[in-house]
C-alpha cells in the first residue's frame, strides 16, 4: 500500500509553545485528513483539505493541503496540556478507488 | 446521527479461541477500513472493504485472520486461534464510498483484544 511519512514521531514541548508536523508522500492525494487520538479512544477528524495550497483553521490547529498534492502540514499554535495525543495524517488517492491511507502518527507530550 | 459503532469495547480471549470484532459504519457509509494497533504504535492498515467485496487485504496476516462486510449488518473482523501477539486494540473506520463525495472516514473507539 501507500506510504505517508509522519515527522517528527514524537515532540516533547513546554505548554505555550507552538507545534509543527508534517505528512509526506510519494503520490499525490486529493484530498488530506488530520485526526488526534486521545489516550485509550479512537482517531478524531480535525481539519479536511481538498484542495492544493488550501489553509484551514480549526481553533489553534492550522492545516494546509501542499502546492505539490504530496504533503500537508498541521501546526498547533500555544499548546496546553489537552493538546497531548497521537496525530495521524491521512490522504486519499483517487487512483485507488478514493481509499486513504494513514500515517504512523506523531506523538505529542505537552510539559505543564 | 450515529458514528461509528464498535464491539465489544473489550474481548477477552483465551490463546486459541476465535475473537470476532463487529463495526457498524456511519449511516449512509458504505465503505469499511480496519486497523491495528499496539501500544505507544501507530495505524497499521489491515482490510479495506465495501459491502460484499474486499477492495484491498495487503494488511491482512495471510492465516487466521479474515473481514467480511456483508450487504446486512455490521462488517466483522475475524481471528481464529488466537495467540498473545493479536493482543492489540482493532479499529474500524468508515468513509461514503461514493466518488466525489467519498471525503472523510470517520473512526470507531476500538476494541481492545486481550488474548490471556
Amino acid at each position: 500500500g501507500q506510504q505517508l511519512n509522519q515527522s517528527p514521531q514524537s515532540m516533547f514541548i513546554q505548554e505555550g509553545e507552538d507545534v509543527s508536523m508534517n505528512c509526506t508522500s510519494s503520490s499525490i492525494f486529493n484530498t488530506w485528513l488530520w485526526y488526534k487520538q486521545d489516550p485509550g479512544e479512537g482517531p478524531v477528524l480535525l481539519i479536511a483539505l481538498y484542495k492544493a495550497g488550501e489553509l484551514t483553521s480549526n481553533g489553534r490547529l492550522t492545516a494546509q493541503f501542499g502546492i505539490t498534492r504530496k504533503d500537508s502540514f498541521l501546526n498547533i499554535s500555544a499548546s496546553i496540556p489537552s493538546d497531548v495525543g497521537i496525530y495521524f495524517c491521512a490522504g486519499q488517492l483517487r487512483a485507488t478507488g478514493n481509499q486513504f491511507y494513514f500515517g504512523t502518527g506523531t506523538s505529542l507530550t505537552v510539559i505543564p | 446521527n450515529a458514528g461509528v459503532m464498535q464491539n465489544p469495547r473489550h474481548l477477552v480471549r483465551r490463546r486459541g479461541q476465535e475473537a470476532r470484532l463487529r463495526c457498524s459504519p456511519m449511516k449512509g457509509h458504505s465503505h469499511v477500513y480496519w486497523y491495528r494497533q499496539l501500544p505507544e504504535e501507530g495505524l497499521k492498515f489491515m482490510v479495506y472493504l465495501q459491502k460484499e467485496n474486499i477492495i484491498d487485504e495487503s494488511g491482512m496476516p495471510k492465516e487466521r485472520f479474515s473481514a467480511e462486510f456483508p450487504k446486512e449488518g455490521p462488517s466483522i473482523l475475524r481471528i481464529q486461534q488466537v495467540v498473545r501477539g493479536d493482543s492489540a486494540a482493532y479499529f474500524c473506520a468508515s468513509s461514503r464510498g461514493q466518488g466525489v463525495w467519498d471525503t472523510e472516514a470517520f473512526f470507531g473507539q476500538g476494541t481492545r483484544l486481550t488474548v490471556v
